[in-house]
């Protein structure tokens, strides 16, 4: 199946600094990826829809602004979490579509202090 | 508003015996359909799609799917303590439109 990686796999960050996370399609081209926010023992949510080339689709509830997503090639999206706070602490988790079908990277825990 | 159901489980399966998980969605447009095993703190693999009514087999696993009953199943046979995880349902409809999952079915293989 195709390769999706997240980086960082794991990050730390005092309250009221950003994170950058990236989600890159290795063998294969994407305009469209996903990213989904998982607290533990709750199911996926899915937070916004990244599209190459346009902006992103957010899912209702998903503030725009502190969620800034960047889906600048067909090979790479980002996440930026803007001002962090102890409550975006959750598993960040991309996915991307290849041949209709989609693939998940391995995701990136997030720890806000 | 599409919705995908499982049973959340706990699913408890003696090891070697089959284990069986259940999936009903709402949407008749739904084209393909994806089985996805998440071990604790990882994120989920794909075991399986199908898109056509009837089975599928890969190895150990099989799919099934019931267009007209909006039903669809995946068996395990042989179960083994590495199959133990939560198992998520997802179902799509045209091109890259985003999957609807459901909540998953944690599953118990025990030795």
């Amino acid at each position: 199946g195709a390769v999706v990686s997240q980086h960082p796999s794991w990050v730390i960050c005092k309250s009221g600094t950003s994170v950058k996370i990236e989600c890159r399609s290795l063998d294969f081209q994407a305009t469209t990826m996903f990213w989904y926010r998982q607290f533990p023992k709750q199911s996926l949510m899915l937070m916004a829809t990244s599209n190459e080339g346009s902006k992103a689709t957010y899912e209702q509830g998903v503030e725009k602004d502190k969620f800034l997503i960047n889906h600048a090639s067909l090979t790479l999206s980002t996440l930026t979490v803007t001002s962090a706070h102890p409550e975006d602490s959750s598993f960040y988790i991309c996915s991307a579509i290849s041949v209709q079908t989609q693939y998940f990277g391995p995701g990136t825990r997030l720890l806000v202090l | 508003q599409k919705e995908v159901e499982q049973n959340s489980g706990p699913l408890s399966v003696p090891e070697g015996a089959i284990a069986s998980l259940n999936c009903t969605y709402s949407d008749r447009g739904s084209q393909s359909f994806f089985w996805y095993r998440q071990y604790s703190g990882k994120s989920p693999e794909l075991i399986m799609f199908i898109y056509s009514n009837g089975d599928k087999e890969d190895g150990r696993f099989t799919a099934q799917l019931n267009k007209a009953s909006q039903y669809v199943s995946l068996l395990i046979r042989d179960s083994q303590p590495s199959d133990s995880a939560t198992y998520l349902c997802a179902v799509k409809g045209f091109g890259n439109e985003k999957l609807t999952f459901g909540t998953g079915t944690r599953l118990t293989i025990i030795p």
